[in-house]
C-alpha cells in the first residue's frame, strides 16, 4: 500500500459544528502532516507529528485540534470553525530523504 | 528555512521539453531539492528529488549545479496531461524523522495542443 488515504472528501458544515477529518497511511512512514490550501495558493503547513509525538504546531488557532492515535493515523478535530477556514485540506506521511512526501487526495473543507 | 523563487507561469506545446528553473540561493547544506506536481483539487505528488549534479527518473530530470543556489525540473516531451502546477521544495530530514519544508508559490504550466 502506498496510499494516504483520506475522509471524507468532501465536508459541509456550520460554524456551530464539530467535524473531524482522517487521515490513514500504511507504509510505516513515522511522520505524519497536516497542509492547509486556499484557492491558487500553496499548501501551508499547520502540524507535524514526528512518531506519534506533535513536533510542529504553525500557531493554528485552537479551533483545529490535531491527534494521531497510532503510526498510521492521523486525525484533525474541528470545532466552531469560521467561513475563512474554508479550504482543503491535505494530509501526508514521509520517511526519510528520497521519497518525499506521499500526500492524501485531500478534504474539501466548506464552513457555512 | 530555505525560500525558493519561481516562475509563476510558463506556456508550452505538446511534445517539447519544458525546463522549470527555481532558484534557492541560502540553501543548506544539508537540504534536498524535491520537485512536486499538482493537479486542481488534489494533493501533490512527488516527482523527483536529489542533492547535487543530476537526477532522473522515468518522468522527469534534475540539474543542480554546483553551488547549489538553483536547480532546473525538465519534463521531457510534455502532454497535455502535465498541465499542472509545480513546487520546488529544498528542506532537510530534522531529528526526529520529519522533513521540514516550506511550499513556495509554484510554477503553473500550461501545455498547448
Amino acid at each position: 500500500d502506498t496510499e494516504v488515504t483520506q475522509t471524507p472528501k468532501h465536508l459541509v458544515m456550520g460554524m456551530t459544528n464539530k467535524k473531524s477529518l482522517k487521515c490513514e497511511q500504511h507504509m510505516g512512514h513515522r511522520a505524519m502532516y497536516w497542509y492547509k490550501q486556499k484557492a491558487k495558493k500553496p499548501p501551508e503547513l499547520m502540524f507535524v507529528y514526528s512518531y506519534e509525538k506533535l513536533s510542529i504546531n504553525e500557531s493554528v488557532p485552537s479551533r483545529f485540534s490535531p491527534e494521531c492515535p497510532n503510526s498510521s493515523l492521523l486525525n484533525l478535530h474541528l470545532h466552531a470553525l469560521q467561513p475563512e477556514d474554508s479550504a482543503l485540506y491535505l494530509c501526508a506521511s514521509s520517511q526519510g530523504t528520497g521519497n518525499g512526501y506521499t500526500f492524501g487526495s485531500g478534504t474539501r473543507l466548506t464552513v457555512v | 528555512l530555505a525560500k525558493t523563487t519561481q516562475p509563476i507561469s510558463m506556456d508550452s506545446y505538446e511534445g517539447q521539453e519544458v525546463n522549470i528553473t527555481c532558484s534557492h540561493n541560502n540553501i543548506a547544506t544539508n537540504d534536498y531539492i524535491t520537485w512536486y506536481q499538482q493537479f486542481p483539487s488534489q494533493g501533490p505528488r512527488f516527482i523527483i528529488q536529489g542533492y547535487k549534479t543530476k537526477v532522473t527518473n522515468e518522468v522527469a530530470s534534475l540539474f543542480i549545479p554546483a553551488d547549489r543556489k538553483s536547480s532546473t525540473l525538465s519534463l521531457p516531451r510534455v502532454s497535455l496531461s502535465d498541465t499542472a502546477v509545480y513546487y520546488c521544495l529544498v528542506g532537510d530530514m530534522v531529528t526526529g524523522g520529519y522533513q521540514k519544508v516550506t511550499f513556495g508559490t509554484g510554477t503553473k504550466l500550461q501545455v498547448i495542443p
